[in-house]
């Protein structure tokens, strides 16, 4: 099983600032990586797929790359909306799809 | 629309069955993977099992193997997630999710919760 690791668990940014979240896959699956945003109460919304193709309707300001074991999610500018959990997840070898723990993005 | 909407959640006692369905609407059902999905309290996403288009391929987590069963009416656009033995453990919310080509999901629900009590 591939296990999916994210960092930090939580971060504090202000509205208008970067952030940058981290994901790492125990061995490499290529770009089979998605990006989601779970806000609670809500359904998770498919972010980044390929590890960097933004999904239909997604904001530009949302941006993924890597491709192996490490990848990245961006946000630029963060705006009030962009307030969520965001987790990664691998489909390159499966069952079972594995996800990362999450990164709660709360404001400073 | 495009949605997913699921429905039969609730409290069941442990050791107890409870059926999950998921309604789909506004796009080629027949045509598509499907996965159910949980989050239990205070923690993260979890894969359940998946259905492939046609219903003749099923996958399912080491953790639920045995107990569930997943299963889709095309005709109805209709996937199910049908739970025995429950555990307090299975307590969480289900999302029916929707499966692009690469095996991902594009398209969720917004879950319904299943709670597991002694």
């Amino acid at each position: 099983e591939i296990v999916m690791t994210q960092s930090p668990a939580t971060l504090s940014v202000s509205p208008g600032d970067r952030a940058t979240l981290s994901c790492w896959a125990s061995q490499s699956i290529g770009i089979n990586l998605a990006w989601y945003q779970h806000k609670p109460g809500q359904a998770p919304r498919l972010l980044i797929y390929g590890a960097s193709m933004r999904a239909t309707g997604i904001p530009g300001r949302f941006s993924g790359s890597g491709s192996g074991t490490e990848f990245i999610l961006t946000i630029n500018s963060l705006q009030s909306e962009d307030f969520a959990v965001y987790y990664c997840q691998q489909y390159m070898n499966w069952p079972p799809f594995t996800f990362g723990p999450g990164t709660k993005v709360d404001i400073k | 629309q495009v949605q997913l909407v699921e429905s039969g959640g609730g409290v069941v006692q442990s050791g107890r069955s409870l059926r999950l369905s998921c309604a789909a609407s506004g796009f080629n059902f027949s045509s598509y993977t499907m996965f159910w999905v949980r989050q239990a309290p205070g923690k993260g996403l979890e894969w359940v099992s998946l259905i492939s288009y046609n219903g003749r391929n099923t996958y399912y987590a080491d953790s639920v193997r045995g107990r569930f069963a997943i299963a889709r009416d095309n005709s109805d656009h209709t996937l199910s997630l049908q739970m025995h033995s429950l555990r307090i453990d299975d307590t969480a919310i289900y999302f029916c999710v929707k499966a692009a080509r690469g095996l991902f999901g594009d398209l969720w629900g917004q879950g319904a919760l299943v709670t597991v009590s002694s």
